[in-house]
């Protein structure tokens, strides 16, 4: 079955503790992106990536970092994290070749305390 | 520039009515205008899409009415059902320019019975 997938779906950590979600898709695709979701904002880009080895950042990369040495993976960390990084994160993949459409995995809810 | 604005925030429909989302952007270099649909515990998933070569496009109960000079684009759902109930975001993209899209606020639809 073609998809998204984030780990961990939910998470509640402290200020400062480091943390990964992770996220894969299956279907081979050279675009992926991290959104995070906020009520009364919508989705806001995070980082993105075109390809392997290629990453940029989004409208919101501060306290984020990303990484994408292979094709299928594209972990989101947090270094440190804090109480404004509380929110609901989407992995999102889709095929370079202009197809439009974006595949999002099915959410990760962090809260920061 | 960016910016895609949404409105209603909410909207409450009876069933068979019809349900109207607006969206309004401003950067004239978007060329691929896509609806969303997120479920409660879900991510989102493509629900139509539209590019500016056309000004209506047609699936099944849901249109997407497009006016370019007014750079304005609308969700119709016709026949409006329960199952309907859902989150519902518009975007905006350069298809050719890294596939990063603006994504709307969002429009909470609830179809009552």
């Amino acid at each position: 079955e073609a998809q998204v997938t984030q780990n961990p779906r939910y998470l509640i950590t402290v200020t400062g503790k480091k943390l990964t979600v992770t996220c894969s898709q299956n279907m081979n695709h050279e675009y992926m992106s991290w959104y995070r979701q906020d009520p009364g904002l919508g989705l806001r880009q995070i980082y993105y990536s075109m390809n392997v080895e290629v990453t940029d950042k989004g409208d919101v990369p501060e306290g984020y970092k990303v990484s994408r040495k292979e094709k299928r993976n594209f972990p989101l960390i947090l270094e440190s994290p804090s109480p404004n990084q509380t929110s609901l994160y989407f992995c999102a993949s889709s095929f370079w070749a202009n197809t439009g459409e974006l595949f999002f995995g099915e959410g990760s809810r962090l809260t920061v305390l | 520039q960016q910016q895609v604005k949404q409105s209603p925030q909410s909207l409450i429909v009876q069933k068979g009515g019809i349900s109207i989302i607006n969206c309004a952007y401003e950067n004239t270099a978007f060329d691929y205008f896509p609806w969303y649909q997120q479920f409660p515990g879900k991510g989102p998933a493509l629900l139509i899409a539209i590019r500016p070569d056309v000004s209506e496009k047609k699936e099944g109960r849901f249109t997407i009415s497009f006016n370019k000079s007014a750079k304005q684009f609308s969700l119709h759902i016709m026949d409006s059902q329960p199952g309907d109930s859902a989150t519902y975001f518009c975007a905006a993209s350069e298809l050719g320019y890294g596939q990063n899209f603006v994504f709307g606020p969002g429009t909470r639809l609830s179809v009552l019975p």
